[in-house]
């Protein structure tokens, strides 16, 4: 089974502070490349996603960093807030309609 | 309001005892999936399905069922729980292409004893 690495499992931040989750997958052969946050008691939720032909996306305070070579792909949180407490999963999919999840971040924002 | 509904949120059960969690979207996907959360794991797939009377098995489907009788629904069936099937359950629906958004329910925290 193709997987998705994902680090750290879990992360600390102070407000303010930038916030960075990695994630390195195994195959090329991926065209999408989704992150999902989960709060407490609820299901994930898309927050960004990048495809393959561009290095980086930018919505807001999240960025998507994207290294084709490296086979790496990695969030960036700017200016960390505590409303960002949440679990973060990376995850990869090609042109089927499976999604393959990396084991997941739990990020804390202390005031 | 475009959601996927889950039932029952929470469920303690007896090792056994057949179960049925239920799973509806209103959004007109064609795509829908069962996950298991695991501490440490992440969200595995259970069984998926491309549209009416089509499933297949994901990546763990040992001691589940899954049907899709009608477009919104997609039932998970445990016939004989076993402890090692407590665990958080998600169901999530998308069109069926390539990359797009996923929406999951709420969730049912399953335990068995």
């Amino acid at each position: 089974q193709q997987q998705v690495k994902q680090s750290p499992q879990s992360l600390i931040v102070q407000k303010g502070g930038i916030s960075i989750i990695n994630c390195a997958y195994e195959n090329t052969a991926f065209d999408y490349f989704p992150w999902y946050q989960q709060f407490p008691g609820k299901g994930p939720a898309l927050l960004i996603a990048i495809r393959p032909d561009v290095s980086e996306k930018k919505e807001g305070r999240f960025t998507i960093s994207f290294n084709k070579s490296a086979k790496q792909f990695s969030l960036h949180i700017m200016d960390s807030q505590p409303g960002d407490s949440a679990t973060y999963f990376c995850a990869r999919s090609d042109s089927s309609y499976k999604l393959i999840f990396g084991s997941g971040t739990r990020l804390l924002v202390r005031p | 309001e475009a959601q996927v509904t889950q039932n029952p949120r929470y469920l303690i059960t007896v090792t056994g005892k057949k179960l049925t969690v239920t799973c509806s979207q209103n959004m007109n996907h064609e795509y829908m999936s069962w996950y298991r959360q695991d501490p440490g794991l992440g969200l595995r797939q259970i069984y998926y399905s491309m549209n009416v009377e089509v499933t297949d098995k994901g990546d763990v489907p040992e001691g589940y069922k899954v049907s899709r009788k009608e477009k919104r629904n997609f039932p998970l069936i445990l016939e004989s729980p076993s402890p090692n099937q407590t665990s958080l359950y998600f169901c999530a629906s998308s069109r069926r292409t390539g990359g797009n958004e996923a929406f999951f329910g709420q969730g049912t925290r399953l335990t068995v004893v």
